[in-house]
């Protein structure tokens, strides 16, 4: 496996579930991103960590948690979301100040 | 309030012809642009960047240039060819040493007819 990879790449939940996406980068990467892009909307950067430590929190609402165990690995728990939460999450990683490598996302239905 | 600008949801060119994807940004302090491919069902993926000490940076087929005074940045591509369809978002961020928040445009759709 190669590049940055994200499960599932679909989810459909009610607004009581918890669930977790996961986020894995194969690249040597110390900067890991997760990105929330709703319908006609722009990219919105959600959360960054660098060397595991989370250096950005872009007013997210606490619903949404993520969680950085190592350099290589992402997690985004969610739990009593929202129907507007639904939207494509992806994850990104980078070297510093680097260009970054996106996954294909998560596909995600609140119900 | 939108930072980075795509005016252009869509554009549709001929098959070895130039594409010109647009984008406008009002944050004057952006001092580094990216531009990122998007087919469907996969991640965005970077194509070409231009740092705000340029005015122009190439890379084969692709040309993204700088108007700083105009806040504005463009991508040409020449030729076009139909594999070049996909959605082009333009990304600003700030350097000096943590260019890791990139601010999005919505993306333009091109399209490349055979």
């Amino acid at each position: 496996e190669t590049g940055v990879t994200q499960t599932p790449r679909h989810l459909v939940m009610g607004m009581t579930n918890k669930k977790s996406l996961k986020c894995e980068q194969h690249l040597g990467h110390n900067a890991m991103y997760w990105y929330k892009q709703s319908a006609k909307k722009p990219l919105e950067l959600m959360f960054v960590y660098n060397f595991k430590e989370q250096t950005e929190n872009n007013s997210v609402p606490s619903r949404f948690s993520p969680e950085c165990p190592n350099s290589s690995h992402l997690f985004l728990h969610l739990h009593t979301l929202q129907p507007e939460d639904s939207a494509l999450y992806l994850c990104a990683s980078s070297h510093p100040a680097d260009e970054q490598f996106f996954g294909p996302g998560t596909r995600l239905t609140v119900l | 309030d939108q930072q980075v600008k795509q005016n252009s949801p869509s554009l549709s060119v001929q098959e070895g012809r130039i594409s010109i994807l647009n984008c406008d940004y009002t944050n004057s302090m952006f001092d580094y642009f990216l531009w990122y491919k998007k087919y469907p069902a996969e991640g965005p993926t970077f194509l070409i960047s231009i740092s705000s000490i340029k005015d122009k940076n190439e890379d084969g087929r692709f040309t993204v240039f700088l108007n700083k005074s105009a806040k504005h940045l463009s991508l040409h591509i020449v030729p076009s060819q139909p594999g070049d369809s996909a959605v082009y978002f333009c990304a600003a961020s700030l350097s000096g040493g943590s260019n890791y928040k990139l601010t999005f445009g919505k993306g333009t759709l091109l399209t490349v007819n055979p």
